[in-house]
This record gives C-alpha cells, structure tokens and sequence, in this order.
C-alpha cells in the first residue's frame, strides 16, 4: 500500500488560516468517510485531532476542521496560534482493511 | 482514563526478533467496542501503521510487514504484544501502541503510548 500524499510543509502568520490536503486513492480516501488527523510535537505521541473526516474528539479546539472531496481529506486550521506548530499526519482506512498514513506536514508559524 | 505502555528491549541485534508489549490501564483489552494496534515511527519520519487486534485474537497486519509480524493479545494480563523477526536497521524506530475506539472498520487511533525506541544494532 502506498502513503498517503501531503505537503512537506505549511506555514502561516498567527491569526490566518492554513489547509492541508491528503491525497489518497478511491481505495482508501476515496472510498470511505474514515479519515483521521494527528498532531504531534516534537518527542511526543501524536495526539488524534479529526476522526471520521470532520468529526473533533472531545477536547480538541474548534479550530480544527476536517473535509473531504473524492480522494483528497483537508485539514483546515483557523486562527493560527504558535502552539498548532508541529508536525500533522492523515491516515486512511482502505479497501484491504488496513490502514495508511499521509507523509506528515510540518506547520510552522511565522 | 485509559492508559498505554510499550515495554521491551531498546536494543536489538540484526537478524534477532523484536519483542514488544503494551499494557492497558484503565479500561479492557476484551471491550468488543476497541480494537488495539502497532504504529512505528523511524527517527525523523513519518508513522507506519504495523498492524492491528481485536480482543477474539483476529488480526490485521501490514502487508510489507506480514511475513515477519505476529501480534497478540491476553485478555487476563489486559496486554497485547508484537513481535517482528529477522530485523534489519529499516526496523529502527520509535515503536507506539495504540486504542482504536471503534468496535468495526478500525481506523483511527486513540490514546496512543508515549511510544518506545527501539535500536537495531550489533
């Protein structure tokens, strides 16, 4: 299986809204509403932020929001702040009953 | 709350098995409601998804993994395990456990362990 394609990096100014795509195929992506988002800071575990395609886990700020559109998931973050600096992978479900994940994306805020 | 915890070897010789184990606090490895899982990390990359349990003992593994992955799971020690023969240096990496809080088509992963490195080396 193939990982999931994201951008090498993001970045944007405090208070301004960024989008990361992840890319997939209609075997995963494409093919179910089961795609997960990650946040995770340098030397820690990633922490779940989407599940589901746009659903939050409790806890989790408003300002993260999940889409989708055919094989492509988006991660929108809104009001950018200096702690959503860090690294933001997606994973999918897929069609063999596994699970891929996207290559991450590091954000920084300038 | 439920909590994770990887133990095992840090350092492991090439060619050697990999032995890992996860133990859960907190809650119940035979909830039908979750499955559990192996995720990986290589220092300085991305996540790899190793493989996944249910508490019957059914299993999903990654296919690039397959041939050398067994992962299990007892119910009565609330733990499950991984272990991966004939290790390379490739096999090098920060090695996390994982609740899947999904009783079917498990996919997303929550709360995972603080996650344990594991060295392949002579």
């Amino acid at each position: 299986q193939s990982a999931l394609t994201q951008p090498a990096s993001v970045s944007g100014s405090p208070g301004q809204s960024i989008t990361i795509s992840c890319t997939g195929t209609n075997s995963d992506v494409g093919a179910y509403n089961y795609v997960s988002w990650y946040q995770q800071h340098p030397g820690k575990a990633p922490k779940v932020i989407i599940y589901d395609v746009r659903s939050r886990p409790s806890g989790v700020s408003h300002r993260f929001s999940g889409s989708k559109s055919g094989n492509t998931a988006f991660l929108t973050i809104s009001g950018l702040q200096s702690e959503d600096e860090a690294d933001y992978y997606c994973s999918s479900y897929t069609s063999s009953s596994t699970v891929v994940f996207g290559g991450g994306t590091k954000v920084t805020v300038l | 709350q439920l909590q994770l915890q990887e133990s095992g070897p840090g350092l492991v010789k090439p060619s050697e098995t990999l032995s890992l184990i996860c133990s859960v606090s907190g809650g119940s490895v035979s909830s039908t409601n979750n499955y559990w899982a192996w995720i990986r990390q290589p220092p300085g990359k991305g996540l790899e998804w190793i493989g996944t349990i249910y508490y019957s003992g059914y299993t999903y593994y990654n296919p690039s993994l397959k041939s050398r992955l067994t992962i299990s799971i007892d119910t009565c020690k609330s733990e499950f395990s991984l272990k991966l023969t004939s290790v390379t240096a490739a096999d090098t990496a920060v090695y996390y456990c994982a609740r899947i809080p999904s009783g079917f088509d498990p996919n997303w992963f929550d709360p995972w362990g603080q996650g344990t490195l594991v060295t392949v080396s002579s």
